[in-house]
């Protein structure tokens, strides 16, 4: 059974950077691509990226390009979704999920605001 | 960007009656491989979503078989044979075929 731990809730200032990290148990984290998804407060799901551990090789939707970095550590099985130049819009909860979403980590809810 | 369509985006249905979503991407969804890449998600209230059905039709462990996903190409629905109460919350579709993966708006299921 795959279980994805997220790092705990953060509050940043508009401008600064953020990084949550997720840590996998279970099966086999370098075989399989970790993606990360947001929601902003009472809206839909929204693709960021992803990120193949075993290539080292990310994606990113390109409305984050340049301000987006997902990466992954296979020592300690545990990838990150770090955010820059952060604004007040990128309130949000941020989740990490396996490829296909079959396992989802618990969300961490990062509130920008000065 | 593929923009995935699901209609009705609120639904409010009577406990044991029938419930069906659409869901329409702007491109077709059949990768080279055979595969078709559509996801159903259901995210309940103050939780991460779920994962309910995969490759359109085929249903992730544990999920009741009161659930079932259908279509091919572009157009998809979901279905939920009888509601229960346990039913409730926001039901999304996402392709999962071209980047960047894309959602749909979510579809908000209510009981009556």
């Amino acid at each position: 059974q795959v279980q994805l731990v997220q790092s705990g809730a953060e509050v940043k200032k508009p401008g600064s950077s953020v990084k949550v990290s997720c840590k996998a148990s279970g099966g086999t984290f370098s075989s399989y691509t970790i993606s990360w998804v947001r929601q902003a407060p009472g809206q839909g799901l929204e693709w960021m990226g992803r990120i193949i551990p075993i290539l080292g090789i990310a994606h990113y939707a390109q409305r984050f390009q340049g301000r987006v970095t997902i990466t992954a550590d296979e020592s300690t099985s545990t990838a990150y979704m770090e955010l820059s130049s952060l604004r007040s819009e990128d309130t949000a909860v941020y989740y990490c999920a396996r490829a296909g979403g079959d396992y989802w980590g618990q969300g961490t809810l990062v509130t920008v605001s000065s | 960007d593929i923009v995935m369509t699901q209609t009705p985006l609120s639904l409010s249905v009577t406990p044991g009656q029938p419930a069906s979503i659409s869901c329409k991407s702007s491109q077709s969804l059949l990768h080279s491989d055979g595969k078709t890449y559509l996801y159903w998600y259901l995210q309940k209230p103050g939780q991460s979503p779920h994962l309910l059905i995969y490759e359109v039709s085929s249903r992730f462990s544990g999920v009741s078989d009161r659930f079932s996903g259908s279509g091919s190409g572009t157009d998809f629905t979901l279905k939920i044979s009888r509601v229960e109460a346990e039913d409730v919350g926001v039901y999304y579709c996402m392709q999962g075929i071209h980047l960047p993966n894309t959602f749909g708006q979510g579809t908000k299921l209510e009981i009556k």
